[in-house]
């Protein structure tokens, strides 16, 4: 069974960079159908795309968040990581990294990691 | 971009009754529409996707209808494990995915 998870600090502070990993296991990270995305939530509050990522390197961001965002994959590693910069205390929320697939949607979830931007 | 509204923000349902979700797109997505369930610290879990195919281990009891713009989620008979959030998903028209604000499930 796939298996996605996150990893990276989870306390940042204001206007330095979040950078976050997503390891995946059981299953290549360099398969046609599948893009792998970037969620965040919130504490108390619904979902939000960030982007995502085919394993070519493409990538799709979230104009919202454009400017910050960058994500990357290593096929070699079979990982994919987000880095968001400047962050503020509204970046606080669990990050989620989930695979997309075409068709179909989001069928395969890490369990979330929670980070704090604070001082 | 796509806006997702969901309704009602929360339903509240005794165990054993029917509960019926909304959820309505602001432009045509087809029936490229997906529902989740999210128990409080867990991740998100697909249910439905194509607006009305069960994922797999998806329970009977979840059925999904709808295309264009109006959508519906159905749990014929509310068990204990299913008070949660609900979101709908649209993957028809993107960037950006986008995703309704929730309808939670609540026992009555």
């Amino acid at each position: 069974q796939l298996q996605l998870q996150e990893s990276g600090p989870g306390l940042v502070k204001p206007s330095e960079t979040l950078s976050l990993t997503c390891t995946v296991s059981a299953g290549s990270i360099s398969s046609s159908n599948y893009y792998w995305g970037w969620i965040r939530q919130p504490p108390g509050k619904g979902l939000e795309w960030i982007g995502s990522i085919y394993y070519s390197g493409s990538t799709y961001y979230n104009a919202s968040l454009k400017s910050r965002v960058t994500i990357s994959v290593d096929t070699s590693k079979n990982q994919f990581s987000l880095k968001l910069s400047s962050v503020t205390a509204a970046d606080t929320a669990v990050y989620y990294c989930a695979r997309h697939t075409i068709r179909l949607g989001d069928d395969y979830w890490g369990q979330g990691t929670l980070v704090t931007v604070s001082s | 971009e796509i806006v997702m509204t969901q309704s009602p923000a929360t339903l509240s349902v005794s165990p054993g009754e029917r509960a019926t979700l909304s959820c309505r797109a602001s432009q045509s997505v087809s029936s490229n529409l997906a529902w989740y369930q999210q128990k409080p610290g867990q991740a998100p879990r697909l249910l439905i996707y194509g607006a009305s195919t069960r994922a797999t281990g998806i329970p009977a009891r979840f059925s999904g209808s709808g295309s264009g713009t109006e959508f519906t989620l159905t749990i014929s008979s509310l068990q204990s494990e299913d008070f949660a959030v609900y979101y709908c998903q649209q993957y028809d028209n993107w960037p950006p995915l986008t995703f309704g604000g929730g309808t939670k499930v609540e026992i009555k």
